[in-house]
């Protein structure tokens, strides 16, 4: 099992949806929670980031951590084609070192 | 404009042949990353460095992958001799050791024949 499991979908939505994306992890260690975006041939570039448990709300992205389940989410309101790309749940235990990635799932949001 | 280079960009070569990718972290960053991409594995991580000293690099098949930083503006990962099971995106990030976020390159897309 890896520490982090994230279903590739493909995830097709129509413009203005609410999506919701989200990840397993296996180590109770991780401390922070990332989300990163991709664009086709693109490198990944980060969204939003959280420490511990919570909510955080950035616009139309909310990330939500549940650290005692093991599961972090990342809703998306008023979808728009623009988000259409590939999205990247992270983790890691300690500032500054290596974040361990999920597979990333691929959002398709169709005008 | 602050950003991770990466080359070559693409790069074709045929099975046992040496490959040599480059990285140019972002300016004051001590923290510097090496992930390879497929489609079957996701993003994994090969090895990272700190202050130029590598960190970690359990990820990194050692018998044909290296990993260096020569100087704090350049890192090289190297696979010698490389197959085909090679080809996939390596991307290099570079960031702090006190940040949460990790600066991504475009990548280099490499394919081994």
């Amino acid at each position: 099992q890896k520490e982090v499991e994230q279903d590739p979908g493909p995830l097709s939505v129509p413009e203005g949806a609410i999506v919701s994306l989200n990840c397993t992890y296996s180590n109770s260690a991780f401390q922070y929670f990332m989300w990163y975006r991709q664009y086709s041939r693109k490198g990944p570039e980060l969204l939003m980031y959280t420490y511990s448990s919570g909510n955080k709300e950035d616009g139309r992205f909310t990330a939500q951590v549940d650290k005692s389940s093991k599961y972090i989410s990342l809703f998306i309101r008023d979808s728009q084609p623009s988000d259409s790309a590939t999205y990247l749940c992270a983790m890691t235990n300690q500032a500054g070192t290596a974040l361990i990635f999920g597979k990333g799932t691929t959002l398709s949001v169709s005008s | 404009d602050a950003r991770v280079t990466q080359t070559p960009r693409h790069k074709v070569t045929e099975m046992g042949q040496e490959v040599t990718m480059r990285c140019q972290p972002i300016l004051g960053h001590n923290t510097v990353f090496w992930y390879r991409q497929t489609m079957m594995q996701g993003l994994e991580l090969l090895a990272y460095f700190r202050n130029r000293a590598p960190l970690d690099d359990s990820g990194m098949p050692k018998d044909r992958f290296s990993a260096e930083m020569p100087d704090a503006t350049l890192a090289t990962l190297k696979i010698q001799p490389s197959e085909p099971r090679d080809s996939a995106v390596y991307f290099c990030a570079s960031g702090l050791a006190s940040g949460i976020e990790a600066f991504f390159g475009q990548g280099t897309r490499l394919t081994v024949v």
